[in-house]
């Protein structure tokens, strides 16, 4: 079965334009999950959603960001006006349900900001 | 806010030579996952632990969750090569989807 993907896999946009960064998880999983990643440092959360509802979004940086999962599936990151220092590593994790079960992750945008 | 503070941030050994990574928390997690994570591929899980105590082997590796459930290591016995990588602890936590990753170790073991 396929893992979970992400598109692009590498963006590079310029300063003030908006960015949408888009997760596919494994199929039947319940829960996912958006990270950033710095090189060499452990993923950051930035929020999680379990099928279409968001359950926390304490970790997102700003209003800036946003995301959504409209039909429980497939989610969307989006950045607006974006900005240098958000280039980083954003990562998709999905799991069979929210709690201590394995979070699957996806290879990752990287994101650059000119 | 809940950290993670892992250490050492590297480590550097010889093939065939022992280890212990070290995760600590101020906070109380309700469960530890172990991840590791290879250049340019995302994390994937080791081990969870959910029980203050409890102690998990993966064969050469030992994971061990403290009894106040605020930390935890990982010992990894007869290092080879292969264990090369990045190796993140997380904790979940009060809100049940969210993990806490550590900074991570990076471990370089030669040969």
């Amino acid at each position: 079965g396929a893992g979970v993907s992400q598109s692009p896999r590498y963006k590079v946009t310029k300063r003030g334009q908006d960015v949408a960064l888009r997760c596919d998880p494994i199929s039947g999983h319940v829960s996912l999950y958006w990270y950033r990643q710095a090189l060499g440092q452990g993923p950051e959360f930035l929020t999680y959603f379990n099928y279409e509802a968001q359950q926390d979004k304490s970790g997102l940086p700003n209003d800036r960001f946003s995301a959504e999962r409209p039909e429980g599936s497939i989610s969307t990151l989006t950045i607006q006006r974006t900005e240098q220092r958000d280039s980083a590593m954003y990562r998709c994790a999905s799991s069979l349900l929210g709690g201590p079960y394995e979070q699957y992750f996806g290879p990752g945008t990287r994101l650059t900001v000119t | 806010t809940q950290l993670l503070e892992q250490s050492p941030q590297f480590l550097s050994i010889q093939e065939g030579e022992n280890l212990t990574v070290y995760c600590n928390s101020s906070s109380v997690f309700s469960s530890l996952q172990w991840y590791r994570q290879e250049p340019g591929e995302g994390p994937v899980l080791l081990v969870t632990v959910v029980t203050g105590g409890e102690v998990k082997k993966l064969k050469r590796l030992t994971f061990q969750f403290g009894d106040a459930r605020k930390d935890s290591s990982l010992h990894i016995t007869a290092a080879q090569p292969g264990d090369t990588g990045l190796y993140l602890c997380a904790g979940g936590g009060t809100s049940y989807g969210k993990l806490t990753f550590g900074q991570g170790t990076i471990l370089t073991v030669h040969p």
